[in-house]
């Protein structure tokens, strides 16, 4: 059975703070590695689709990097402001359809 | 242009009773992927069908069955409903592909609970 963690499971930091956390994957038979954001009675929208070993993907304050050969990835949020609150979902693309993580539930307090 | 819209919104249900649940893809997608997410779980995976056929399945039982139409949407049948399947049901869309590599547009989910 294919294992996605993230961690932590929740965070609450301050306004204008950067924070960052992680997903972890199978290090084998790796396609690409999907973040979402989930923003509560919303749909989860797509961040980034990343392919490469050591690839760098950004938008706007939000950035994401890749580990293929470890298996991990981390989300960076940079000055942290309350529309950024939502569940972080990661999913990983191997030989299956999308394995996804439990998510990181991000609060961000004005 | 709309995106992906699923139907309905909430229902409820008793133990052995059927349910059908309804996804309209964002235009242009062919390929459409449901989901089951469980309290405190990450999304799993249920099944994907492209050109009115299941192409990949996960680890349900045979009591989730779907189907495709040919504009495309997609219906997910589950029968015998036990208490275990009450959770947020979503339905994704994507491009021609397996969604593996490509980014997936996810619909607001339908709430299914059991009783």
């Amino acid at each position: 059975i294919l294992n996605v963690e993230q961690s932590p499971q929740s965070l609450h930091v301050q306004e204008g703070d950067s924070t960052n956390f992680t997903c972890s994957f199978p290090s084998s038979n790796f396609y690409a590695l999907h973040w979402y954001r989930w923003e509560t009675a919303k749909s989860p929208e797509a961040l980034f689709v990343m392919t490469l070993n050591g690839d760098e993907k950004k938008k706007g304050r939000i950035s994401a990097t890749l580990n293929t050969k470890e298996g991990y990835s981390y989300l960076y949020i940079k000055g942290s402001q309350p529309e950024d609150s939502a569940t972080y979902l990661c999913a990983f693309a191997g030989n299956t359809p999308l394995v996804f993580g439990k998510g990181t539930r991000l609060s961000v307090i004005a | 242009d709309a995106g992906v819209t699923q139907s309905p919104t909430h229902l409820i249900k008793t133990r052995g009773q059927q349910v059908t649940l309804r996804c309209s893809p964002k235009s242009g997608h062919d390929t459409v992927s449901w989901y089951q997410q469980a309290l405190g779980q990450g999304p799993q995976f249920i099944f994907q069908y492209y050109e009115e056929e299941e192409r990949q399945r996960g680890n349900f039982p045979d009591r989730f069955s779907g189907h495709q139409f040919p504009n495309y949407s997609s219906e997910l049948n589950v029968n015998a409903l036990l208490l275990g399947d009450s959770a947020l049901y979503l339905c994704a869309s994507s491009p021609t592909g397996t969604g593996r590599l490509t980014e997936q547009f996810f619909g607001p989910g339908t709430r299914l609970t059991v009783l």
